[in-house]
């Protein structure tokens, strides 16, 4: 159980255009959500809190208007990188925390996204 | 959010323990103790939680000395499959607002 599916896992794509992340809780469900970025050789960094029906709330130095986070529903959330460059090219987490549970979050497996 | 402290790299050879320690002085009362591994070009998983004292599972052990500023993950007989980057993080997950802040990691090297 506890399971948290991203899609796609790799994408490649063009400078100025949109990506859009999927982040599925596949056996629960999950209020709320976390998307964090990963550069190579460091810590994952924290983005954005992804909450199910409102909006989401970004860390300092987030830009939201680039970062575009959706949670329509209590299993999936989605984060499109708007008019993505070459510097957001990096590998892209997320996490789901059940809902009314006070344990661990559960980590998707990753997006790799490089902007050609 | 608790800052922590943990050694950046450490090396090991196949079958031996390994015990990673982390320092976290400004943990509050409220604050549990989690640390996950990764793997490259994959998330988190979790491996292990605790409160206070000693946590075992099928994977590791997690030592808490009374003071609680600091705690020793100690993984058993490692494998070169146990190559990974460790984390260990702090925080009161019965708070709903509580969200992981990853530190820096410890990345094991286990060698043949």
């Amino acid at each position: 159980g506890a399971v948290v599916s991203q899609h796609p896992s790799r994408v490649i794509c063009k400078s100025g255009t949109s990506v859009k992340i999927e982040c599925r809780s596949l056996d629960f469900q999950a209020t709320t959500m976390f998307w964090y970025r990963q550069f190579p050789k460091q810590s994952l960094m924290l983005m954005a809190t992804s909450n199910e029906g409102s909006k989401a709330t970004y860390e300092q130095g987030v830009e939201k208007d680039k970062f575009l986070i959706n949670h329509a529903s209590l299993t999936l959330s989605t984060l499109t990188v708007t008019s993505a460059h070459p510097e957001d090219s990096s590998f892209y987490i997320c996490s789901a925390r059940p809902t009314g549970a006070t344990d661990t979050q559960y980590f998707g497996p990753g997006t790799r996204l490089t902007v050609l | 959010l608790a800052k922590t402290t943990q050694p950046i790299s450490m090396d090991s050879y196949e079958g031996q323990e390994v015990n990673i320690t982390c320092s976290h002085n400004n943990i509050a009362t409220n604050d549990y103790i989690t640390w996950y591994q990764q793997f490259p070009s994959q998330g988190p998983r979790f491996i292990i939680q605790g409160y206070k004292t000693k946590v075992t599972n099928e994977v590791a052990s997690l030592f808490i000395p009374a003071d609680r500023k600091s705690s020793t993950l100690s993984l058993p007989r490692v494998s070169l499959s146990d190559t990974a980057v460790y984390y260990c993080l702090v925080g009161d997950d019965g708070d709903s607002s509580y969200k992981l802040i990853f530190g820096s990691g410890t990345r094991l090297l286990v060698r043949p």
